[in-house]
């Protein structure tokens, strides 16, 4: 499977609101909601931040939220604080118990 | 508390064999879906294989054939037995079990390079 598209970089200042796309194609993104979101900083494990498209695990901020548009899903953080900035990634089920990644999105906070 | 902890990673010749280990603690393992995700230096995160909890296996296109994923309920363990390594294999390994299709429990990593 190919990789999940996602922008490189993206930045905003505290408090301002920012989102992150994710696309795919209609095998992965498209076809279900089970689209998941993970935040991962310099050196640590990833962390779960958003399942099924737009689901907050219990202990997660309520400034992130997930949502879906056809092949494209988005994770929104609203409120940024310096502690969000580090990599994000997407990632898809894609069917038969396999799963694809985005290439990762890079957030800085300024 | 919930903890995957990896080990096994290490410096391997290229066409060597390596096998990782993952132990598990503070829920119950042989009812958990366990996943192998690995993530190359300075890249993204790359899923490698999966097992369920009736022993469904699969693997992804990169590392089918070469790569054996297994588990032991009595121990609380999940292994990846990789054969035939290659440079490209160089990465984080992390063991991560998964729920309603994403992975909510992740370890720490352990590192394995490829390498003569």
């Amino acid at each position: 499977q190919s990789a999940l598209t996602q922008p490189a970089s993206v930045s905003g200042s505290p408090g301002q609101s920012i989102t992150i796309s994710c696309t795919g194609t209609s095998s992965d993104v498209g076809s279900s909601n089970r689209v998941s979101w993970y935040q991962q900083h310099p050196g640590k494990a990833p962390k779960l931040m958003i399942y099924e498209d737009t689901k907050r695990p219990s202990g997660v901020s309520n400034r992130f939220s997930g949502s879906k548009s056809g092949n494209t899903a988005s994770l929104t953080i609203s409120g940024l604080q310096a502690e969000d900035e580090a990599d994000y990634f997407c990632c898809s089920f894609a069917g038969t118990f396999t799963w694809v990644f985005g290439g990762g999105t890079k957030l800085t906070v300024l | 508390e919930v903890q995957l902890v990896e080990s096994g990673g290490g410096l391997v010749q290229p066409g060597g064999s390596l096998r990782l280990s993952c132990a598990a603690s503070g829920f119950t393992f042989s009812s958990s879906h366990m996943n192998w995700v690995r993530q190359a230096p300075g890249k993204g995160l790359e899923w490698v294989s999966y097992i369920g909890s009736s022993n469904n296996i699969y693997y992804a296109d990169s590392v089918k054939g070469r790569f054996t994923i297994s588990r032991d309920n009595a121990k609380n363990s999940l292994y990846l037995q990789m054969n035939s390594l290659r440079a490209e294999d160089t990465a984080v390994y992390y063991c991560a079990g998964d729920r309603d299709w994403a992975f909510n429990i992740w370890g720490q990593g352990t590192v394995l390079t490829v390498s003569s």
